[in-house]
């Protein structure tokens, strides 16, 4: 039972325009989520982060946004550029440490110049 | 300052082996966790120790174990090897003090081949 769920495997965005990277969750009680980046060949990269009692993190180009009655978050880049071309993971943390963390699937993004 | 390190970076066992996989974490991280990644179920949580006690545990049998040295050095076992097991163990580090929580270092990873 997948408790973190990214349905897009794939998506394909032009440089220059805005990226959406969705995620659902199915449990309310999880207290931090996070989204993280992998380019192969390396670990995932801490991205950024957005706590539960929040609804919006900004980070640069990159913004997160919770939507706690839908169990929805979704992460926004603008604008997208090539080097942004990763695959990137959803994840939630049980606790407020921020450990354990549980992944999606990831969603792989490729940004064209 | 140094990443995680993990040894070795690549590896290749037969079924029914066993193997011990390694991880240096960042100088001062006192938090290691061990993922496994595979194709079909993405990044999926093993075990975290914390000062040498292991604080979480992933559901995973118990032909996975880990422990953690004094210095924080970390290491991953798994006995009895079976094909599905093959898969890339990656090892994280984290600040137990300030820092973001879920703020994962991550290495490069393992990768386990099982024949």
């Amino acid at each position: 039972d997948q408790q973190v769920k990214q349905n897009s495997p794939s998506l394909s965005v032009q440089e220059g325009r805005i990226s959406i990277l969705n995620c659902d969750y199915t449990n309310s009680m999880f207290d931090y989520f996070l989204w993280y980046k992998k380019y192969p060949a390396e670990g995932p990269t801490f991205l950024i982060s957005i706590s539960s009692i929040k609804d919006k993190n900004e980070d640069g180009r990159f913004t997160v946004f919770l939507n706690k009655s839908a169990k929805h978050l979704s992460l926004h880049i603008v604008p997208s550029q090539p080097g942004d071309s990763a695959v990137y993971f959803c994840a939630a943390s049980p606790n407020q440490a921020g450990t354990a963390l549980i992944f999606g699937k990831g969603t792989t993004l490729s940004v064209s110049s | 300052k140094a990443g995680v390190t993990q040894t070795p970076r690549y590896l290749i066992k037969t079924r029914g082996q066993q193997v011990t996989l390694s991880c240096s974490p960042i100088s001062g991280h006192r938090s290691v966790s061990w993922y496994q990644q595979t194709p079909g179920q993405g990044l999926q949580f093993l075990f975290e120790y914390f000062s040498e006690t292991q604080r979480n545990k992933g559901n995973f049998p118990g032909r996975f174990s880990g422990r953690q040295f004094s210095n924080s050095r970390s290491e991953m076992n798994v006995s009895t090897l079976e094909l599905g097991d093959s898969a890339l163990y990656l090892c994280a580090s984290s600040s137990s003090t300030g820092g973001v929580p879920g703020e994962l270092f991550f290495g490069e990873g393992s990768r386990l081949t099982v024949l």
